[in-house]
């Protein structure tokens, strides 16, 4: 039972690049969560999902794209990278709305 | 849309209990607090999640007043490997506008 994990655990691109960020939950959980921490900063959140085929905005959505095609993967997208999205980009996975939500280890993600 | 606020920094020793509070001046009604900690270079960890009154598990107590406008966490006799940041979490909105708030964290630094 790994919890949630995410692929990769660093990545250096260049502005305009493209990527695709993975997390992975074996809790058969629910609701999902892309969230972004810049250096010394609390979570921010990016995008949702509150289960299979649905997604929603967070609080900073833009320049990224989610989908949650299956129920265990939560994508996060970054179709142009910008410098200011450099940050430590974390994924969490929930029950339920109210329950304990379960981070995975975070990517690192530096944007020249 | 409901605010959070928590000291920036704490500092305390190895042995003394630890109290920190959060403001959040608009919660949702039926919606839990709920306080995580955070390692450098780790996703944060579930701590303790309360509704009202006081919750008590085997490493931290919450204390929630009536209001709700305010939780406190509290930390028995510390040690060094409690140095962290700790997060508040609460919710505000319903249903569709439904958001999560975090809170900006407080770093604690426990010396010997």
């Amino acid at each position: 039972n790994a919890g949630v994990t995410q692929t990769p655990k660093f990545r250096v691109l260049k502005t305009g690049q493209s990527m695709t960020l993975l997390c992975a939950q074996d809790m058969n959980h629910e609701y999902m969560y892309w969230y972004r921490q810049d250096p010394g900063m609390g979570l921010r959140l990016i995008h949702y999902s509150v289960g299979e085929g649905t997604t929603a905005k967070g609080e900073v959505p833009d320049g990224y794209n989610v989908s949650r095609l299956k129920k265990q993967n939560f994508l996060l997208g970054l179709e142009s990278a910008a410098p200011s999205q450099t940050s430590v980009y974390f994924c969490a996975a929930q029950r339920g709305g109210l329950d304990t939500q379960y981070f995975g280890p975070g990517t690192r993600l530096t944007v020249l | 849309l409901a605010k959070t606020t928590q000291p920036i920094s704490m500092d305390s020793y190895e042995g003394q209990e630890v109290n920190i509070t959060c403001s959040h001046n608009n919660i949702a009604t039926n919606d839990y607090i709920t306080w995580y900690q955070q390692f450098p270079s780790q996703g944060p960890r579930f701590i303790i999640q309360g509704y009202k009154t006081k919750v008590t598990n085997e490493v931290a107590s919450l204390f929630i007043p009536a209001d709700r406008k305010s939780s406190t966490l509290s930390l028995p006799r510390v040690s060094l490997s409690d140095t962290a940041v700790y997060y508040c979490l609460v919710g505000d909105g319903t249903d569709s506008n439904y958001q999560l708030i975090w809170g900006a964290g407080t770093k604690l630094i426990i010396k010997p």
